[in-house]
């Protein structure tokens, strides 16, 4: 059984940093993109990063480009989301899930892809 | 990029049939099949429904259907029943390699 679980979430003054991590069990990890997808307090979905199976290829929304970075550690099956200058508008829950696709190059679009499972998630508060 | 268009909300009887529409671009949905959907219940982590326009994971009644046309993409639930009452999320593959989210679909079953 595929299972993702979050960890690292807490509470952390305006202008922090704080690391997310994934760990993740059932699946060869190293041959799955991975990404992190964050929901704010009573509000609807909204994608942050992903990263390529190898970890050569990563990507940001622009919300969080320059601040955030993706990372993975595939000897440890760990994904890891490093963030800094956090901000009020950071707060959220933060999912992890594991990108799937109809083929394993599906950065171009042709392939369809999309995300499964989610992690149960955890809870990022910036707050003085 | 901006947010899929969804209806805030959505309702139904129980045994009828709803559905919601996903309304997006040439750069998200009219340019890619990478369109899913995602439920989810108060306090629990998205789960797939719909995956590659109109394709269902294992396990996911087939009471559930998606498709598209041009920008749009839709999901269609039949035979509502209690469970089926959740949020609703659609979402695309972008042509900024990256991928948006509808803003979400509140569903009540009457």
């Amino acid at each position: 059984e595929v299972q993702l679980l979050e960890s690292g979430g807490g509470l952390v003054q305006p202008g922090g940093s704080l690391r997310l991590s994934c760990a993740a069990s059932g699946f060869t990890f190293k041959n799955y993109a991975m990404t992190w997808v964050r929901q704010a307090p009573g509000k609807g979905l909204e994608w942050v990063s992903v990263i390529s199976g190898s970890g050569d290829r990563t990507y940001h929304a622009d919300s969080v480009k320059g601040r955030f970075t993706i990372s993975r550690d595939n000897s440890k099956n760990t994904l890891h989301l490093q963030m800094n200058s956090l901000r009020a508008e950071d707060t959220a829950v933060y999912y992890c899930a594991k990108v799937v696709a109809t083929y394993y190059d599906f950065w171009s679009g042709d392939y369809p892809n999309w995300f499964d499972p989610w992690g149960q998630g955890t809870l990022v508060t910036v707050s003085s | 990029q901006s947010a899929l268009t969804q209806p805030a909300s959505v309702s139904g009887s129980p045994g009828q049939s709803i559905t919601i529409s996903c309304t997006g671009t040439s750069s998200d949905i009219g340019g890619y099949n990478s369109v899913s959907w995602y439920q989810q219940h108060p306090g629990k982590a998205p789960k797939l429904m719909i995956y590659d326009v109109g394709d269902r994971p294992s396990g996911v009644s087939n009471r559930f259907s998606g498709s598209k046309s041009g920008n749009t993409a839709s999901l269609t639930i039949s035979g509502l029943q209690a469970e089926d009452e959740a949020d609703y999320y659609c979402s695309s593959y972008t042509s900024s390699t990256s991928w948006v989210f509808g803003g979400g679909t509140k569903l009540t079953v009457l």
